[in-house]
């Protein structure tokens, strides 16, 4: 089945406490992007990837980091995170300007 | 860059009239306009989409306009029913490959049976 996969679903954590969200897709879409959604603000774009190794800004970059090592994966690192990132995250897929897919999201709460 | 602005941000309709949500885009490079629905806790989902050498795309209750001299666009639902309750998003990009979609702050459709 193709898909997006996303994990942890959700995750409460500290401030500072460094974490990965995991993302993965299995359509071989050159395509990878990170979007934060906060209430009324809609989906706001974190980074995107066009290809492996290559990775740029969205609208959102700071507190995240990405890599792009693989065509697959594309993680989500936030190194020291602060209850401003408390948010609802989606990883997305895509090829050649077509259809972008979403993960299932991740719920994360920074305390 | 492309800024995409979307209207109105709440929307409430009975069952079975129509629903329209509007979207203009500042980029006359964009040819892409995809729109999202997000229900509930669940990931957006695509439900239709144009490209700019279409002015009208209609899929059974839903269809998309685009008006490209103006730079906008919108989204038709008629005869709306319970489940078309959601978050709608339009988005905008230039389909020259992957570039990033820019997307709508969102519209919350409600239909009230």
């Amino acid at each position: 089945e193709a898909q997006v996969t996303q994990n942890p679903r959700y995750l409460i954590t500290v401030t500072g406490k460094k974490l990965t969200v995991t993302c993965s897709q299995n359509m071989n879409h050159e395509y990878m992007s990170w979007y934060r959604q906060d209430p009324g603000l809609g989906l706001r774009q974190i980074y995107y990837s066009m290809n492996v190794e290559v990775t740029d800004k969205g609208d959102v970059p700071e507190g995240y980091k990405v890599s792009r090592k693989e065509k697959r994966n594309f993680p989500l690192i936030l190194e020291s995170p602060s209850p401003n990132q408390t948010s609802l995250y989606f990883c997305a897929s895509s090829s050649g300007g077509s259809t972008q897919y979403f993960g299932p999201g991740t719920r994360l709460t920074v305390l | 860059g492309e800024n995409v602005e979307q209207h109105p941000s709440t929307l409430s309709v009975q069952e079975g009239d129509s629903a329209v949500i509007k979207c203009t885009y500042s980029d006359s490079a964009s040819n892409y306009f995809p729109w999202y629905k997000q229900e509930l806790g669940k990931r957006p989902q695509l439900i239709i989409d144009i490209r700019s050498n279409v002015g009208e795309k209609k899929d059974q209750r839903i269809a998309v306009t685009l008006n490209k001299t103006a730079k906008h666009f919108s989204l038709h639902i008629t005869e709306t029913q319970p489940e078309d309750s959601a978050v709608y998003f339009c988005a905008a990009a230039p389909f020259s490959g992957n570039t990033p979609l820019v997307f709508g702050k969102g519209t919350r459709l409600s239909v009230i049976a």
